[in-house]
């Protein structure tokens, strides 16, 4: 059960796009589409912004979008806006257990 | 509107016990699946157990299996976990978090969460 791979941080100006991945294995990322992404300010609980790897819950902006290739699941976030600064994690179903990523921190410049 | 509330965090010493309690409301708590997610001070989350809606089914995180159980009440739409032999490690904020309907290992509501400090 090893925790998926994120980047410690990414950065980007207003009205930019980042893009934040997550690394897995064949076990997790590859073999399933159950991929979710999770928005959490600080002392916040976290939120679901992507789920099924492409697939957004009513009141997500559009800005907010995923994909993936293989191991490896991005959530990409376009017109970057001051409120979308937080940290930003990544989780895998992975049969019988579920696995997340360590985590990144979103810095709007 | 979905709400999910913790409750039975504190300190406690290394190889004690504790229950966590998570009180649910506004949706039918018997159709969903619950889950337990922890948050260790300035680290990332962590899946910790899961029980099917009808209680027949719980899986737990290698770090946490044959110490901690998961269990619910629906008669009450209560969610429990039950920690034992605690280590430091255990040190965390405790999520309850309700399984998406249709997709496997989504969470769609979160609790506040209750914090669990492991310390002598």
């Amino acid at each position: 059960q090893s925790a998926l791979t994120q980047p410690r941080s990414v950065s980007g100006s207003p009205g930019q796009s980042v893009t934040i991945s997550c690394t897995g294995t064949s076990r997790d990322v590859g073999l399933y589409n159950y991929v979710s992404w999770y928005q959490q300010h600080p002392g916040k609980a976290p939120k679901l912004m992507i789920y099924d790897v492409t697939k957004r819950p009513s009141g997500v902006p559009d800005r907010f979008s995923g994909s993936k290739s293989g191991n490896t699941a991005s959530l990409i976030i376009s017109g970057l806006q001051a409120e979308d600064e937080a940290d930003y994690s990544c989780c895998s179903y992975a049969g019988s257990y579920l696995v997340f990523g360590g985590g990144t921190k979103l810095t709007v410049l | 509107q979905v709400q999910l509330v913790e409750s039975g965090g504190g300190v406690v010493q290394p190889g004690r016990s504790l229950r966590l309690s998570c009180a649910a409301s506004g949706f039918t708590f018997s159709a969903y699946g619950i889950h337990w997610v922890r948050q260790a001070p300035g680290k990332g989350l962590e899946w910790v157990a899961v029980i099917w809606y009808d209680g027949t089914n719980k899986n737990y995180a290698d770090s946490v299996k044959g110490r901690f159980t998961i269990s619910r009440d629906n008669s009450k739409n209560m969610l429990f976990l039950q920690m034992s032999s605690l280590r430091a490690e255990d040190t965390s904020i405790y999520y309850c978090a309700r399984g998406h309907r249709t997709s496997a290992g989504v969470f769609d509501y979160w609790g506040q969460g209750t914090l669990v400090t492991v310390s002598s």
